[in-house]
């Protein structure tokens, strides 16, 4: 199992311009989502899903676009960058939770993005 | 809303030096609390977890107990290493089970 892959590895971008991070697991979880990493703020949650065609914000959704068509992927779009939008992101999945339930969220390795 | 806060870092000790990250959470009904580590560059792991009350969870020496009275879930270890030098993240899954609240993480540095 390949596990949690995200691409790109780094990423710089103009103010304006968009782009898609790509996020892709194999563990067939229902449950996916991105999380963005600043100093001093941990990781927060920018929008996930619990299966293919739905979707739901998180704490930080502005700027951001997500949409899921399979299982196994979940690209978060950028749809017009910003420098308040450099950050390191992540990608997580896990099996989908119930309540009493606790489901290790398994993580990629991130994508560093840099607006300019 | 639940939420978790954690001490702030960054920590130093010295090897073999006994280790505490203090973690506090705030949640309406049954969390489950969680401990990840995140070494340089990488992604996050888990580290160990608890799913109900008084339940202690342990992983490579490092140890945290669910305590419902105090809303706490502290991170210990007896005696750090060097290679534990990583970013420690608390972290809980509120009852619909899905959505994870992350602390800040706390930066250890361990020193031979």
């Amino acid at each position: 199992n390949a596990g949690v892959t995200q691409t790109p590895k780094f990423q710089v971008l103009k103010t304006g311009q968009s782009m898609t991070l790509q996020c892709a697991q194999d563990m067939n979880h229902e449950y996916m989502s991105w999380y963005r990493q600043d100093p001093g703020m941990g990781l927060r949650l920018i929008h996930y899903s619990v299966g293919a065609g739905i979707t739901d914000q998180g704490e930080v959704p502005n700027g951001y676009n997500v949409s899921r068509s399979t299982t196994e992927d979940f690209p978060l779009r950028l749809l017009s960058a910003a420098p308040s939008q450099t950050s390191v992101y992540f990608c997580a999945s896990s099996y989908s939770g119930t309540p009493g339930w606790a489901y290790e969220q398994y993580f990629g390795p991130g994508t560093r993005l840099t607006v300019t | 809303g639940d939420s978790v806060t954690q001490m702030e870092g960054p920590v130093t000790l010295s090897e073999e030096a006994f280790l505490t990250i203090n973690c506090t959470y705030t949640a309406t009904g049954y969390p489950s609390l969680f401990w990840y580590v995140q070494y340089p560059g990488e992604g996050l792991q888990l580290l160990l977890k608890a799913t109900k009350a008084d339940d202690k969870g342990s992983n490579k020496g490092f140890e945290a107990t669910y305590r419902k009275e105090t809303t706490s879930f502290h991170l210990e270890k007896g005696s750090v290493q060097v290679s534990d030098s990583a970013v420690y993240f608390c972290a809980l899954s509120g009852d619909t089970g899905n959505q994870f609240y992350f602390g800040t993480g706390t930066s250890l540095t361990v020193i031979p």
